[in-house]
């Protein structure tokens, strides 16, 4: 039972650049989430699903998509990426929307 | 503007003694609140919730309070240890579900021999 699987774990991008950011559960939660964790920040929501093919946006959704194709995938992507979104990305999922299982986390640097 | 505050934002103790972390929220209508450990590179973990109607929760050395009318909470570590090292999050949620998560910066927890 691996819980939230996040991958790649590190990742440096150019600007401009795309990438997705996969995450995988396999405890069969209906809501996933991905969240920003930035130095002196709380975690800050992206985007988040209620159930395989929703998504919605977050308190900070602009730059990023999202698509949930698959009950237990749930990918982030970056189209074009900035500086400013150098940060490190937690997926969370959960039963229930606020019990959360996180996972390690994907820290990307943008160049 | 519903905001989470935590004191101190961090903090160096040494090993077998006790702290406690605080934490201040403007987030209302309140349902619950969790403090969470997240050790550097991984993920948060929870380590209890209250909803509005408890004042105090366990597990193991930690101890969590809630006083609801002043918009209070805190985190007692007892008895620490160096595995005990680690940022601790506050998280409240607001009444309704859904995704209304109010993180708050965290304290970053040092336990030195």
């Amino acid at each position: 039972n691996a819980g939230v699987t996040q991958t790649p774990k590190f990742r440096v991008l150019k600007t401009g650049q795309s990438m997705t950011l996969l995450c995988a559960q396999d405890m069969n939660h209906e809501y996933m989430y991905w969240y920003r964790q930035d130095p002196g920040m709380g975690l800050r929501l992206i985007h988040y699903s209620v159930g395989e093919g929703t998504t919605a946006k977050g308190e900070v959704p602009d730059g990023y998509n999202v698509s949930r194709l698959k009950k237990q995938n749930f990918l982030l992507g970056l189209e074009s990426a900035a500086p400013s979104q150098t940060s490190v990305y937690f997926c969370a999922s959960g039963v229930i929307a606020n019990v959360l299982t996180f996972g390690a986390g994907s820290r990307l640097t943008v160049l | 503007k519903n905001q989470v505050e935590q004191s101190p934002q961090s903090l160096i103790i040494l090993e077998g003694k006790n702290c406690t972390l605080q934490c201040n929220y403007t987030v209302s209508p309140f349902s619950n609140l969790r403090w969470y450990k997240q050790d550097t590179g991984r993920g948060p973990v929870s380590l209890t919730i209250m909803t509005f109607s408890e004042n105090t929760k366990s597990n193991g050395r930690y101890t969590a309070t809630l006083d609801a009318d002043t918009k209070q909470s805190s985190l007692h570590i007892t008895a620490s240890q160096l595995s005990d090292s680690a940022s601790y999050i506050c998280v409240v949620t607001l009444t309704g579900g859904g995704n209304k998560l109010t993180f708050g910066t965290g304290t970053q927890l040092k336990v030195e021999l």
